[in-house]
């Protein structure tokens, strides 16, 4: 059964920082991983989606980068900003078995940006 | 634009009484998500469709059904809603299975009481 982990759990960063958000997972059958923003309730928006044959995508701030084999995803933001403070998620679409199809989500980490 | 919408957005219910909350989306797409959200489980797949007509059980989909009579709509029913399906409710979607990028709704907050 796939599993996906999110390091840490909560990050606090003064204005300005360069951060590093975590994401493992334990199957590498994997179609592609999505890496998710959520503000205090409201509903998920898509950052980045990356495909299982690529290595990275980029958006404005954001870069996330994939390693396949060896289960790994990193969400980097450049020059935090307090307008960043939110959760979050990592998730992957599975390519084996009964989770054919089907995401996987991470726990989350909840940013906040202090200015 | 396209977009993806459920209702109601909040509603409090009390145990034993039947329950639909609406997802809508005006994208196309074939394959449609009903996940739960909860502190400490994160997010649990419930239902979901890979086109109409088709229907699958996810993880956590004991009390709960779904129907797919068109593209566009998924709607989640609790037979009997029970203290324990206090949550927060969200629908996705998707053009493609596997690869596509999966479109979220703004949620249904259901408190049972």
């Amino acid at each position: 059964k796939q599993e996906v982990t999110q390091i840490p759990a909560a990050l606090s960063v003064p204005e300005g920082e360069n951060l590093v958000l975590n994401c493992s997972f334990t199957d590498s059958a994997i179609y592609n991983l999505q890496w998710f923003r959520q503000d205090p309730g409201k509903g998920l928006t898509s950052l980045l989606l990356i495909q299982s044959s690529q290595r990275e995508q980029t958006s404005g701030r954001l870069n996330a980068s994939l390693d396949k084999s060896s289960g790994r995803s990193t969400l980097y933001i450049a020059a935090s900003q307090p307008g960043d403070s939110a959760t979050y998620l990592c998730a992957v679409i599975n390519a084996g078995g009964t989770s054919y199809g089907k995401l996987t989500f991470g726990q989350g980490t909840i940013l906040t940006v202090h200015p | 634009d396209a977009e993806i919408t459920q209702s109601p957005r909040h509603k409090i219910t009390e145990t034993g009484r039947q329950v639909t909350l609406a997802c809508h989306q005006t994208w196309n797409h074939n394959n449609m998500f009903w996940y739960r959200q909860d502190l400490g489980h994160g997010l649990r797949l419930i239902h979901y469709s890979y086109g109409v007509q088709d229907t699958n059980k996810g993880e956590v989909s004991d009390g709960y059904s779904v129907s797919r009579s068109n593209t566009e709509d998924l709607p989640l029913t609790l037979e009997s809603a029970a203290s324990s399906q206090t949550s927060v409710y969200f629908c996705a979607s998707s053009a493609q299975l596997g690869t596509g990028e999966l479109f979220f709704g703004e949620g249904s907050r259901l408190t049972v009481l």
